[in-house]
């Protein structure tokens, strides 16, 4: 099986930089996911990491310590717009690589 | 290029009354999931589609729930009867084979059973 853990909750200005710590325990890692999901809409994919590393996206940044469990998703120069949950999802590669999400962390920018 | 596409959007029924879920995938997409989102939570897997066939339904509770996706392509997740502890969102989602690694979700069908 798999535990996957992220804040519940986070608040943050707008035009700052924010941090979204995700740990997870798995036993056939083979890939770690960030999507973004506005209330009430379809999560959307941000991110995709299987090697250490940081992957930069314009404002938004993934890094993966795979010998630590930890992944971060990291938002540059907040916008309101950046207001969601975001889910981090790790594929397991022993369980026919299924997807499996943590519970998500609700980010709240204020002006 | 369409998205993924569900129907209903909102569907709010009766405890022990049948319910369907319709999703029609993204073109040429060979791979199809259903997840079931509670409030608050991340998705979770409820049956991955390989074409048509059932390749993972371990979380599916087939006592009360049903899936099929006939031809490969459009799918459809059947409750009955229903609970009061259905209610959340039912989400579709869809991957080209070689490229499973980004799932592309639909919107989503809020059920509420009362």
């Amino acid at each position: 099986g798999q535990n996957i853990d992220q804040p519940t909750e986070m608040t943050a200005t707008e035009g700052a930089i924010v941090q979204i710590n995700c740990t997870y325990q798995t036993s056939g890692f083979n890939g770690l996911f960030w999507y973004q999901q506005h209330a009430g809409e379809a999560p959307t994919f941000l991110s995709y990491n299987v090697l250490d590393g940081l992957e930069e996206k314009g404002r938004f940044s993934s890094f993966l310590s795979r010998s630590k469990g930890y992944s971060y998703l990291l938002l540059k120069e907040l916008q309101m717009k950046d207001s969601a949950s975001y889910l981090c999802a790790v594929r397991d590669g022993n369980a026919g690589n299924m997807l499996t999400f943590g519970g998500g962390t609700r980010l709240m920018v204020k002006p | 290029e369409a998205g993924v596409v569900q129907s209903p959007r909102y569907k709010i029924i009766e405890k022990k009354q049948p319910v369907a879920f319709w999703c029609n995938p993204i073109s040429g997409h060979n791979t199809l999931y259903w997840y079931r989102q509670n409030l608050g939570q991340g998705p979770e897997l409820l049956i991955r589609y390989e074409n048509e066939e059932a390749v993972d339904d371990s979380q599916l509770p087939k006592d009360r729930f049903s899936a099929e996706r006939l031809k490969g392509v459009d799918s459809t997740l059947k409750i009955q009867p229903a609970e009061l502890g259905d209610s959340a969102v039912y989400l579709c989602a869809s991957s080209s084979r070689g490229a499973q690694y980004e799932q592309y979700f639909g919107p989503g069908t809020r059920l509420t059973v009362t």
